[in-house]
């Protein structure tokens, strides 16, 4: 069946420190790949997708993510974070079910940035 | 560009109140959703709509659940009657749904409703 995994539910690390979270799916065929990100209180901004081609694609705010299709993982990552990178992190993956395309969510990663 | 906007931003009603909540969304988008996000269930979508057709409401949760498109600039979605259960925050969204490339999603910042 097709599945979303966000393995980690909440990571805390140092303001300036490095940021992986991670990002599994099961599906047969390769996907379409999304990052979106949560700030409190507001909706979901798209951090960076993958459709196809080069398998680092970069996004906004200085995050990048590497698909991995033998891991058939999705991994966000940033070399140095800033406190206001403090949020909910959601990786999507558009899959077909029943002969429509749909956009499904992983549960989620909190961030919390210690100053 | 305003971005998705949707109304109210924060809706309280007492159990068995009708609720509706409005969506507008980006120009010249073709597809629409509505999602429905709780601590317990997290991001669930609801419904979809392409230039104004339902295509899927299989994650509609009850018949209590309705929503309608009337034009290519407005949506709602209903609940009648509300329950304690419905209280989550709601999320329209929209995409330009360019066939065979891009699926990327625009959100609302999102109605947050408590029913009591």
């Amino acid at each position: 069946a097709q599945s979303v995994t966000q393995p980690d539910i909440h990571i805390t690390v140092s303001e300036g420190a490095s940021l992986e979270l991670r990002c599994n799916y099961s599906y047969g065929a390769t996907p379409y790949l999304f990052w979106y990100v949560q700030s409190p209180g507001q909706g979901l901004q798209l951090l960076l997708k993958y459709f196809s081609g080069d398998t680092l694609v970069q996004g906004i705010k200085g995050f990048e993510a590497e698909f991995k299709r033998s891991q058939s993982s999705f991994n966000l990552r940033k070399p140095s974070v800033h406190w206001s990178d403090a949020a909910e992190y959601f990786c999507a993956v558009v899959f077909l079910i029943q002969g429509a395309q749909k956009l499904v969510f992983g549960q989620g990663t909190r961030l919390t940035i210690n100053p | 560009d305003a971005g998705v906007i949707q109304s109210p931003r924060h809706e309280v009603t007492e159990m068995g109140q009708e609720v509706t909540l409005r969506c507008k969304p980006i120009s010249g988008h073709n597809s629409l959703f509505w999602y429905r996000q709780t601590m317990m269930r997290g991001l669930e979508l609801l419904i979809y709509f392409n230039n104004n057709v339902p295509i899927d409401d299989s994650g509609m949760p009850e018949d209590r659940f309705s929503a309608k498109m009337p034009n290519a600039s407005f949506s709602t979605l209903k609940i009648q009657p509300s329950e304690p259960r419905d209280s989550a925050v709601y999320f329209c969204a929209s995409s330009p749904r360019l066939a065979g490339s891009s699926y990327e999603q625009y959100f609302g910042p999102g109605t947050r409703l408590t029913v009591t």
